[in-house]
């Protein structure tokens, strides 16, 4: 079972709100990933979770707060968002093996838009 | 320079019909991982076929065949007997050993199957 899930699918915000994505693995994978995808663009990486503490944050805006509360679940918390920031967000997970065979797999997605 | 090059912003291939998906990378890390992944219009990154940088086999996985030529750095995509379920976007994306958990993704190749 190679199954990531996302939630919501779907979320529309405005610039005060504050929301919070949601991934899930139980794949016993070890390193948990958040991506951020603009239209007809490849995913861009925002976050790395290593065995739940955060190994890569890729100069993201304070705005976006990420959280692994445990192994298996993986949190984006959103606040003060912009409309540039509207834009699929997709979370991956992997086993987290040593060296460069380490497949990532992703969760549906969850379609993100900023009013 | 960008390390995963795909130059096929878009293509079409006929129902049943065989299709190549190019794929060219740039790296001095010895080991590396190649992978490509499929996007249809739902959003969701579906992982397809990896080839490490010592395989001495081309990967296959049912229909999805990668022609690895190391001299050249190319890695791309054959999908035999297209379907009309493979309209989508389709990645590639590499992982060298010593950028840990990065995965870089090229622009993106969008695919159309003509019934």
């Amino acid at each position: 079972d190679t199954e990531v899930t996302q939630t919501p699918k779907h979320l529309v915000m405005g610039m005060t709100n504050k929301k919070s994505l949601k991934c899930e693995q139980h794949m016993g994978h070890r390193a948990m990933y958040w991506y951020k995808q603009k239209a007809k663009k490849p995913p861009e990486l925002m976050f790395v979770y290593s065995y739940e503490k955060l190994s890569i944050n890729e100069s993201v805006p304070s705005r976006f707060s990420p959280e692994c509360p445990n192994s298996s679940l993986l949190n984006l918390h959103l606040h003060a968002l912009q409309p540039e920031d509207s834009a699929l967000y997709l979370c991956a997970s992997s086993q987290q093996i040593t060296g460069f065979t380490d497949t990532q797999y992703f969760g549906p997605g969850t379609r993100l838009t900023v009013l | 320079a960008q390390k995963i090059t795909q130059t096929q912003p878009g293509m079409f291939v006929q129902e049943k019909e065989a299709v190549t998906l190019d794929c060219t990378y740039d790296t001095s890390d010895p080991s590396y991982g190649l992978f490509w992944y499929k996007q249809p219009s739902s959003g969701e990154m579906i992982f397809l076929i990896y080839q490490g940088s010592y395989d001495q086999q081309n990967a296959t996985e049912g229909r999805y065949s990668l022609n690895f030529q190391k001299a050249r750095k190319s890695a791309n995509l054959v999908i035999s007997a297209s379907q009309l379920g493979d309209s989508a976007m389709y990645f590639c994306a590499m992982r060298e050993d010593n950028a840990g958990n990065m995965l870089t993704f090229g622009g993106g190749t969008r695919l159309m199957v003509k019934p």
